[in-house]
Parts: structure tokens; C-alpha cells; sequence
């Protein structure tokens, strides 16, 4: 079973920033979070991970709490091609296995 | 270019008749996957593979086999299909230096009658 829990859908304006939540009340010390999305049927394509430092790239940025057990994906001026379900899953860096849960289906609007 | 490319990309069939669905990428990486997604289930690990002649079974294997007889290609085998194969399937892979980030085929849309 999935160990995250998410939104089952969001809406989002174009231009504004799009932030996703996801808790994971479980995580381990060793497990890692990571963010997938999928659009429309095609394959899921990764956009960012971290086990608790804050961590941004060119896609996303994913801000962990002190905790763990909650995290947030920013896409900071969403776009109509970022409408996708993103999936936020944790598993120990190394393990081949993703679990994908139900995911959030974000829908960017005009 | 960096690619996971799976073979074919729609396919209909009928029960009983044997299927291959290949899966092939150029990045040299070690492991490769195979997964279904099905509406209200979402994606589900078939069967994994670490490297040249070691696979194990993910979570839902019943009714496929794989075989990893070289690095790059990682075919499915549907021996006997039945209806409820019918899905879509998704190859992918990573490397073992770059663990984080699994590199996903376009997706197989399979339907048997």
C-alpha cells in the first residue's frame, strides 16, 4: 500500500503557483520523498526528491517539514502543460520499487 | 537521446493467444521494470529486473514472465493473455548511480478480447 496521503484533485490559475501537499506520517529515517507526475496517459516523469533539506530544481521546488511527515511540491508559475496527477511517493533511495498511490490530479486553468 | 522505447504501443488481442511487448533502453542502466496501471489501482510493479540474468517478482507478476538476457532489452511475456491483462503497461528504468530518478517508457495500451 501507498504510505503518502494526497488531495484527490486541485485546481490552479495559469501563472499563479501550484502547491501540492502530501503527508506521510510513516516515513522512516531512511526513506526518501519523492515527486513523479504523469500526464495523460503517458509515461511518469520524475521531477524532484529529498529526505529533509529543502531541495529546488529547474522543474519544482519541495519543501519537507522538520518533522518528515508532510511535504509540499511548489510549481511556482504553473502552466496548462503542468495539468497532470502527481504522485508523491517515499521509498528507501536505492529500493527499484515505486508505489504509486491515487495521486493529486492538478488541472491549470486559464 | 537518453530513451525507453516499448514495443508496440496498442495492441488488441484474444485470450489465450501468446504476446511479447519489448521494452529497450539506451542508457546503459542496470535495473528495468515492468508496471500496469488500471483505472482506481494505479500503477502496479510485474516484475524487476537488477541486471543481465537477475529478475524478481514485483507485486502483481501472475500470468507474465520477463527475461533479461541482455542489458538493454527487458521484454514482457503474456504466454496465455486474459481479459484482465487488458491495461497499460509501462517499462522503465534507472541506474544504480543515479537510483533517484526511473526513466519511463511511453506505455503499452493492451486490450484482450
Amino acid at each position: 500500500d501507498a504510505k503518502t496521503t494526497q488531495p484527490t484533485s486541485m485546481d490552479c490559475a495559469e501563472g499563479r503557483a501550484a502547491n501540492l501537499p502530501c503527508n506521510h506520517s510513516t516515513i522512516s529515517g531512511n526513506e526518501y520523498v519523492y515527486w513523479y507526475r504523469q500526464i495523460h496517459s503517458q509515461g511518469p516523469q520524475y521531477i524532484i526528491h529529498g529526505l529533509k533539506n529543502n531541495e529546488t530544481n529547474e522543474m519544482a521546488s519541495l519543501i519537507i517539514t522538520e518533522d518528515r511527515k508532510s511535504s509540499t511540491l511548489i510549481l511556482p508559475h504553473a502552466t496548462l502543460r503542468d495539468t497532470a496527477v502527481y504522485y508523491c511517493i517515499v521509498r528507501v533511495a536505492g529500493d527499484g520499487k515505486l508505489i504509486f498511490g491515487q495521486g493529486t490530479e492538478l488541472s491549470v486553468k486559464p | 537521446e537518453a530513451q525507453v522505447t516499448q514495443n508496440p504501443r496498442y495492441l488488441i488481442t484474444v485470450t489465450g493467444k501468446k504476446l511479447t511487448v519489448t521494452c529497450s533502453q539506451n542508457m546503459n542502466h542496470e535495473y528495468m521494470s515492468w508496471y500496469r496501471q488500471d483505472p482506481g489501482l494505479g500503477l502496479r510493479q510485474i516484475y524487476y529486473s537488477m541486471n543481465v540474468e537477475v529478475t524478481d517478482k514485483g507485486d502483481v507478476p501472475e500470468g507474465y514472465k520477463v527475461s533479461r538476457k541482455e542489458k538493454r532489452n527487458f521484454p514482457l511475456i503474456l504466454e496465455s493473455p486474459s481479459p484482465n491483462q487488458t491495461s497499460l503497461y509501462f517499462c522503465a528504468t534507472h541506474s544504480e548511480s543515479s537510483y533517484n530518478e526511473q526513466f519511463f517508457g511511453p506505455g503499452t495500451r493492451l486490450t484482450v478480447l
